[in-house]
């Protein structure tokens, strides 16, 4: 089964601080995707990626930058951190096409005071 | 723009009754729906997916229908179980780009004894 794994599981930091989410995919896949998940709003993209180098706009990005590295990592940054950017992060990963199964990791609790 | 509709934000049932989660879609392209579940404090799973038209996909219990003439894809269960408590996502990828996904807001599905 696809693995994607993401670090670190849970972080706390302050307004104006400086964050970012580490999502790594062992599964040979040439997508891969950020999401927040809200109460109420569900799983909503942030940014994503069809290979190293590549970066494509989601439907929330203000506030948020990513970067693809390799094939397998891709990281989230947020530089100056909101209280309203709070929230559970999943990243996922994808082999692309129609019907492509999206493969989610564990997700990281972030909280900005 | 692409966009899912799930009615219900919580449906509470008791166990051994059936189950029909609404999933409503907009998009003016050929589409594939899926259905995502996701446990307490775990990642979103593919439930299942389809994007024939009429024809009924089943997966550990669960089945539905893609009905193209009225854009829905309800997710029903002829009788819960306790271990089906999660929160279930609707979502939406279709022909303009079928590496995005477009979820819904989520319905959560709690069992009772």
């Amino acid at each position: 089964e696809a693995a994607v794994t993401q670090s670190p599981r849970n972080k706390v930091t302050v307004t104006g601080g400086n964050v970012t989410l580490s999502c790594r995919q062992t599964n040979s896949h040439n997508y891969m995707y950020w999401y927040r998940q809200d109460t109420g709003h569900g799983l909503r993209l942030i940014h994503y990626s069809y290979g190293a180098g590549n970066l494509q706009i989601g439907d929330v990005p203000d506030g948020y930058k990513a970067t693809r590295t390799t094939q397998e990592d891709f990281f989230l940054l947020l530089e100056l951190a909101s209280p309203s950017q709070t929230s559970l992060y999943f990243c996922a990963s994808s082999g692309g096409g129609a019907g492509a199964e999206q493969f989610f990791g564990p997700g990281t609790r972030l909280t900005v005071l | 723009g692409d966009s899912v509709t799930q009615t219900e934000g919580l449906v509470t049932l008791t166990k051994g009754l059936p189950v029909m989660l609404n999933c409503t879609y907009q998009t003016t392209y050929s589409p594939f729906l899926f259905w995502y579940v996701q446990h307490l404090n775990e990642a979103p799973k593919l439930l299942l997916k389809s994007s024939t038209d009429n024809k009924r996909t089943e997966h550990q219990g669960f089945y539905a229908t893609l009905h193209k003439s009225s854009s829905s894809f309800h997710l029903q269960k002829s009788s819960v179980q306790l271990s089906d408590s999660a929160l279930y996502f609707c979502a939406l990828s279709a022909m303009s780009n079928y590496n995005v996904l477009y979820f819904g807001s989520g319905t959560k599905l709690t069992v009772e004894p």
